[in-house]
């Protein structure tokens, strides 16, 4: 199994500001995910992260909004960019073992934005 | 994408086997069923997948009805650690990889 590391675990943010959010795997992986859970829901997925070129957002969520590097194949980070209270959520990076699909988490990073 | 329908809570005795429904109707041939769980203010964790066939491993069992359009989740024997949100999510390809897509789940509740 992978491990994924991410950083910070948790962090409480102004309105308007932006944070970055790391995430570390100990191996190589093609793709990376980037899930976001609010409070009480279920994880969504914001956009897939592949290396080498440009993130791939689901319907809902925009570049500008939350920008995704994706520098190598070990590591990616997800900006959550002018923040206000609506984005207080846990982003989760996750990673995929290439032939049968199973994902593996990171512990998350758990954002309050006040 | 496939969506998946749960029942949104469930309790279930300690030491009983616990079984989880979850129906996917629209499924297509060449998706899998996957399940997750995820313990409070945990990543979540990956339980089993299955195609067609019944699988098992030292989780769960996960039983696939004929048709593929619903399928079973049971932990034989629950233990107040099973306590959990349980996800059961069809995997969808894209661009030779897979990315899955979650519902609502279900909140199992183990009682003593």
């Amino acid at each position: 199994s992978a491990v994924i590391s991410q950083k910070p675990s948790r962090d409480i943010c102004q309105r308007g500001t932006s944070l970055t959010i790391q995430c570390q795997v100990d191996s190589q992986v093609t793709m990376m995910f980037w899930y976001r859970q609010q409070p009480g829901q279920s994880l969504t997925l914001i956009a897939t992260a592949n290396q080498g070129s440009e993130a791939t957002y689901e319907s809902g969520f925009v570049i500008d909004k939350f920008p995704i590097s994706r520098p190598n194949l070990t590591f990616s980070t997800l900006t959550v960019s002018n923040m206000s209270p609506e984005d207080s959520s846990i982003y989760l990076c996750s990673v995929a073992r290439a032939n049968t699909g199973e994902l593996f988490f990171g512990e998350g990073s758990r954002l309050t934005v006040l | 994408d496939a969506k998946t329908t749960q029942p949104p809570s469930m309790d279930c005795a300690e030491g009983r086997a616990a079984n989880l429904p979850c129906n996917h109707s629209t499924i297509s041939g060449n998706e899998y069923v996957y399940w997750y769980r995820q313990i409070h203010s945990q990543g979540p964790q990956y339980i089993i997948h299955g195609l067609k066939n019944n699988e098992t491993n030292e989780m769960a069992s996960l039983i696939i009805t004929e048709d593929r359009k619903s399928s079973t989740l049971i932990l034989p024997h629950a233990t107040l650690r099973d306590t959990a949100v349980y996800y059961c999510i069809v995997r969808v390809p894209i661009q030779g990889a897979q990315k899955l897509v979650f519902g609502q789940g279900t909140r199992l509740t183990i009682n003593p």
